[in-house]
């Protein structure tokens, strides 16, 4: 059974320093890995993906993410965050017949 | 493109009784998925059609029935609406042909079972 892992609920930045935010995997065979956000009251956007290739993913907003193999990890990142990035994101890994498996999402809090 | 829509936006409902969500897309996507949202539990897959006429279970189907009657559409019917289906549910889509494809998401339908 594949699954992902967001181990922080919560993650707190100040506007301009770099944003992090961690997700790990676990799947048999190769891993298609996905970000996406979810403003409040809205439905999920995407934001990247990565299915093969470069490691470093660049996506929407100014967000990226590092795929790691050896630490079966793909962390978003964004090297200057804005408080409109304020938001709950979430990371998902696809099964072989496309079906989404989501972590349960980290929220992101900017401050001025 | 209006993309995906939803509808009610919101509802409630009295235990037991029955309702119908609604989802369509105008982007002629093959797949639709209905999913399900929780605090801490991320979204959850209840039900999803790889196309007209076709429907599969998710992660959570107990409760939920599903009809892909045409292409556009995609429906999720509560038979007898239990507290515990109160969420809220999101309708995706996506093309076919290939499992790479991102998923496109309505704006959610809020629904109370009291």
């Amino acid at each position: 059974a594949q699954s992902v892992a967001q181990p922080e609920d919560q993650v707190n930045v100040a506007e301009g320093n770099p944003l992090t935010v961690k997700c790990t995997y676990s799947v048999s065979g190769n891993p298609y890995l996905f970000w996406y956000v979810q403003y409040p009251n809205r439905g999920l956007q995407f934001l990247l993906k990565y299915i093969t290739g470069d490691n470093l993913v660049k996506g929407s907003y100014g967000f990226e993410a590092e795929f790691n193999k050896s630490q079966t990890s793909f962390h978003l990142k964004k090297p200057s965050a804005l408080v409109s990035d304020s938001a709950l994101y979430f990371c998902a890994v696809r099964d072989s017949w496309g079906k989404l498996q989501f972590g349960a999402g980290t929220q992101v809090v900017v401050t001025p | 493109n209006a993309g995906v829509t939803q509808t009610p936006k919101f509802r409630v409902l009295k235990t037991g009784q029955s309702m119908t969500l609604l989802c369509a897309q105008d982007m002629n996507h093959e797949y639709m998925y209905w999913y399900r949202q929780d605090p801490g539990m991320g979204l959850r897959l209840i039900h999803y059609s790889v196309g007209e006429g076709t429907t599969a279970k998710g992660e959570v189907p107990d409760g939920y029935n599903v009809s892909r009657l045409k292409k556009q559409n995609f429906l999720l019917g509560l038979e007898s609406a239990a507290p515990s289906q109160t969420s809220v549910y999101f309708c995706a889509s996506s093309r076919g042909g290939s499992t790479y494809n991102e998923q496109f998401f309505g704006p959610g339908t809020r629904l109370t079972v009291l």
